[in-house]
């Protein structure tokens, strides 16, 4: 899998938009990137998850680049309730449940009233 | 309501003791998992799973052993050979491309 690297920490004010960014630069064709996040002392929450095109669900949008090496998950109107620890990964995702995912340290994203 | 649960939510363990947690899935997912996390560390797997009566050997194995005879149930024994088992312990299954559901998690203190 490939390693990815993320900012320790970020602020965001209440109702604004966070953007998390992640670089993946040695990600291979067929790794797509998930994002979880970590509310304290909860199991890791999934968010979303993309291959080339960018994702938008109810949670969140993902925007990849066109190169792959580096996304960003944006979160629009940022919530108290979004202060937790995000976690980018790359993986390859198989049916049968072979993604064993490597969760980093993560950003640790704090919104500010 | 589909998920998984784990229990109990807190655990105290006498040095020299073994223990098990409890992880039961209702989702139907092939692929189970146990991840141990430390106070301000990611999570380091274990054990997975990705069928009945099959397992294999995470980052972390050592001290650990696990069982998966139905598709339903994980459970994870952390015994006397685990040199520092004090942490918070993730359960967690998947099917495919569709993204882990984790458990609430136990949290295993030694006394």
């Amino acid at each position: 899998d490939a390693k990815t690297t993320q900012p320790p920490s970020m602020d965001c004010a209440e109702g604004r938009a966070a953007n998390l960014p992640c670089n993946h630069s040695t990600i291979s064709g067929n790794e797509y990137v998930y994002w979880y996040r970590q509310i304290h002392s909860q199991g890791p929450q999934y968010i979303i998850h993309g291959l080339k095109n960018n994702e938008t669900n109810e949670m969140a949008s993902l925007i990849i680049t066109e190169d792959r090496k580096s996304s960003t998950l944006i979160l629009p109107h940022a919530t108290l309730r979004d202060t937790a620890v995000y976690y980018c990964i790359a993986v390859v995702p198989l049916y049968f449940g072979n993604e064993k995912l490597t969760f980093g340290t993560g950003t640790r994203l704090t919104i500010i009233p | 309501d589909g998920g998984i649960t784990q229990s109990p939510k807190y655990l105290f363990r006498k040095e020299g003791q073994n223990v098990t947690l409890s992880c039961e899935q209702n989702l139907n997912h092939d692929a189970m998992y146990w991840y141990r996390q430390d106070p301000g560390q990611g999570l380091r797997l274990i054990y997975y799973s990705q069928i009945v009566n099959d397992f294999q050997k995470g980052d972390i194995a050592e001290g650990y052993s696990v069982s998966r005879e139905k598709k339903e149930s994980f459970p994870l024994t952390v015994t006397s050979a685990q040199k520092n088992p004090t942490a918070f312990y993730l359960c967690a299954s998947s099917l495919g491309a569709s993204g882990y559901t984790f458990g609430s998690g136990t949290r295993l203190t030694v006394v």
